[in-house]
């Protein structure tokens, strides 16, 4: 299976912290996306990141990526109540099981 | 621009009986998806449309679930007979033009309980 597995499965952290987010996956890959799921938006497409790119930014959001060690992490910076959600590394069309991520006030 | 719609929102049946999910994408994506959510887990892909064709549908139970986009736009997904594991979220997604860089737009999704 190409099914991107994510850890921790939960993660409770205030506002303002910084939260970490890791993906591992088995066999080679053309890209990997990260998508965040909450119960008032849905699934949503966060970022994308090719298998040739190391690292890529978007706002708040750090991507990092090793195919050596087939892992990539999800870094959410200053995070917000707002971030309370699960979020999914997948891998063409698999999806990992989510971490899910519960930001304090 | 409206997103994907997805109708009903919620269905309720007893194993055996029959339901359908309808699908209306993003209007000129070409690529449709089914994925199948179960409580606790990621989506798992169902079938993949690339306009009114099938790309792949290998994780697709063929003996009890099928779908259609005979017009290349509206989608149907059915289960017959339903089983009491199909109890899960149906979402459906569109992108522009399909491939795996193209970023998908998911729907609200149908929530299934099956009894």
């Amino acid at each position: 299976s190409q099914q991107g597995e994510e850890d921790p499965q939960a993660l409770s952290i205030q506002e303002g912290e910084n939260a970490t987010m890791n993906c591992s996956y088995k066999t080679s890959i053309n890209n990997l996306q990260w998508y965040r799921q909450n119960s008032g938006r849905g699934l949503v497409h966060l970022i994308l990141i090719r298998s040739n790119e190391r690292e890529k930014h978007s706002g708040r959001l750090r991507v990092t990526l090793d195919t050596s060690k087939k892992s990539s992490s999800l870094l959410i910076t200053a995070s917000r109540a707002a971030d309370t959600a699960s979020y999914f590394c997948a891998t063409e069309f698999y999806f990992g099981s989510g971490t899910k991520l519960n930001v304090k006030p | 621009e409206a997103g994907v719609a997805q109708s009903p929102r919620y269905k309720i049946i007893e194993k055996r009986q029959s339901v359908a999910f309808w699908c209306n994408p993003i209007s000129g994506h070409a690529t449709l998806y089914w994925y199948q959510q179960i409580l606790g887990q990621g989506p798992k892909l169902l079938i993949q449309f690339q306009n009114n064709g099938v790309v792949d549908d290998s994780q697709l139970p063929k003996d009890r679930f099928s779908a259609e986009r005979l017009k290349g736009v509206d989608s149907t997904l059915k289960i017959q007979p339903a089983k009491l594991e199909d109890s899960a979220v149906y979402l459906c997604a569109s992108s522009f033009l399909g491939g795996r860089e193209n970023e998908q737009f998911f729907g609200p999704g149908t929530r299934l309980t099956v009894l």
